[in-house]
């Protein structure tokens, strides 16, 4: 089993709709990350959390939101899709400093 | 802001041959450097990473890069390549004026032709 768990895979969706992505790790890390990835652009953070208590906006961060329900829990929620928000989306954790991320397989967001 | 460049979108190249990625980004503060690779349909996984000392840095898959601090760069590099090294290879630098978080490159499409 993936040490980063991340559901759905894939995604149809509709204009308007609400949207959430599931992140759940095995791996002990205080330490998660959402990023959207789209062609040419690299990896764009969407927010990130070092604790359960800890929320933090990355660069992108408008139109999203997140909860960490547990340490190995960091949800992604999208309360009314718009069609560039269709990209993949990762979920990442780490341990720390200096904080090799650990990725996982990604969901992919098509909004109509 | 920490910006990071990665010049080629697409490399095309033969099996057998060298290959180089190239890697730039614009804080020359100490940083770590990092390369990610993709391949088809699965997240991204660590290659190597510089945190300190030698400034060239070994993969387990013969893959090297080194750290050039006066030019800013970290480019990657293989001499011989195989098929299956057929990615999408992304830079990243964490440290400088980018803070605590990793800044992404573009990515880098490596493409293996037998």
């Amino acid at each position: 089993d993936a040490d980063v768990t991340q559901t759905p895979r894939n995604r149809i969706t509709k204009t308007g709709k609400r949207i959430m992505l599931e992140c759940s790790q095995t791996k002990g890390h205080d330490r998660m990350y959402w990023y959207r990835q789209d062609p040419g652009l690299g990896l764009q953070l969407i927010y990130y959390s070092f604790d359960v208590k800890d929320i933090n906006k990355g660069e992108i961060s408008d139109g999203y939101s997140v909860s960490r329900q547990a340490q190995a829990k960091f949800s992604l929620s999208l309360e009314s899709a718009i069609p560039n928000q269709t990209a993949l989306y990762f979920c990442a954790t780490s341990p720390g400093p200096p904080g090799e991320l650990f990725f996982g397989e990604g969901s992919r967001l098509t909004v109509l | 802001a920490q910006s990071v460049t990665q010049l080629d979108s697409q490399v095309p190249v033969f099996e057998e041959a060298p290959v180089e990625l190239r890697c730039n980004y614009s804080s020359s503060v100490s940083v770590y450097l990092f390369w990610y690779v993709q391949y088809p349909n699965q997240g991204l996984q660590l290659l190597l990473k510089y945190l300190s000392g030698s400034t060239l840095v070994e993969s387990i898959n013969g893959f090297e890069a080194e750290f050039n601090k006066s030019q800013t760069s970290f480019h990657l590099r293989k001499p011989s390549v195989h098929i299956s090294d057929t990615a999408e290879y992304f830079c990243a630098v964490k440290g400088g004026n980018a803070g605590n978080m990793l800044t992404f490159g573009g990515g880098t499409r490596l493409m293996v032709k037998p």
